[in-house]
């Protein structure tokens, strides 16, 4: 059975960097395309982007000026990094697996709650 | 970007009601629309892609329908389990998620 797992800081301050890390267990990172998607309260889901044939990204346009995915097969994790953050970027961050051949979500990891704040 | 609004945005039903949540995107997105069900704490857990396709081990009782711009999600006889939060997620271009439904026991 497929398993992600989030770690990383649970508070950052403002204008740094936000840091996250998903090990994938029970599969291969080397297939699929691999996802991060953030919940707050107020904007409801939002799609980060995903990483996906090893190495290629796609990024929400709204957020593309800050955000990098990258990958460690080595390991079987991607990571999250999200540049100059402010109070508006606390949220759930989940990473999630795309479905075989569509960008459906069928696998989640338990999501880590990230609070900027000084 | 392609705006996703669902309807409505709360629910009040019995157990054993027949229960309709629409989502409806800003332009046409084929059928590349799945739906999540979530509950308090945890992460969406996937019911439904490409509209009306199951995903496995998702009990019968949850339908999808719809193509171009509107889409359904029906729960044929709500059960106790089924009281949560539900989204329409559209894949069509990028990625985006409708504002989210909950359904609550009246």
């Amino acid at each position: 059975q497929l398993q992600l797992q989030e770690s990383g800081p649970g508070l950052v301050k403002p204008s740094e960097t936000l840091s996250l890390t998903c090990t994938v267990s029970g599969g291969s990172i080397s297939t699929y395309s691999w996802t991060w998607i953030r919940q707050t309260p107020g904007k409801g889901l939002e799609w980060i982007g995903y990483i996906y044939n090893g190495g290629s990204t796609n990024y929400n346009p709204s957020l593309k000026s800050r955000v990098t995915i990258s990958v460690d097969t080595s390991k079987n994790q991607f990571s999250l990094k999200l540049s100059s953050v402010t109070a508006a970027d606390t949220a759930v961050y989940y990473c999630a697996r795309e479905g075989v051949g569509e960008s459906f979500y069928d696998y989640w990891g338990q999501g880590t709650l990230v609070t900027v704040s000084s | 970007d392609i705006q996703m609004t669902q309807s409505p945005s709360t629910l009040s039903a019995f157990v054993g009601d027949r229960v309709t949540i629409t989502c409806r995107a800003s332009q046409s997105i084929s059928r590349w629309l799945a739906w999540y069900q979530q509950k308090p704490g945890k992460a969406p857990n996937l019911l439904i892609y490409k509209a009306s396709r199951l995903e496995s081990g998702v009990p019968s009782r949850f339908s999808g329908s719809g193509s171009g711009t509107e889409f359904t999600l029906t729960i044929s006889s709500l059960q106790p389990d089924d009281f949560a939060t539900y989204y329409c997620q559209q894949y069509n271009s990028y990625r985006t998620f409708g504002q989210g439904t909950k359904v609550e026991i009246k």
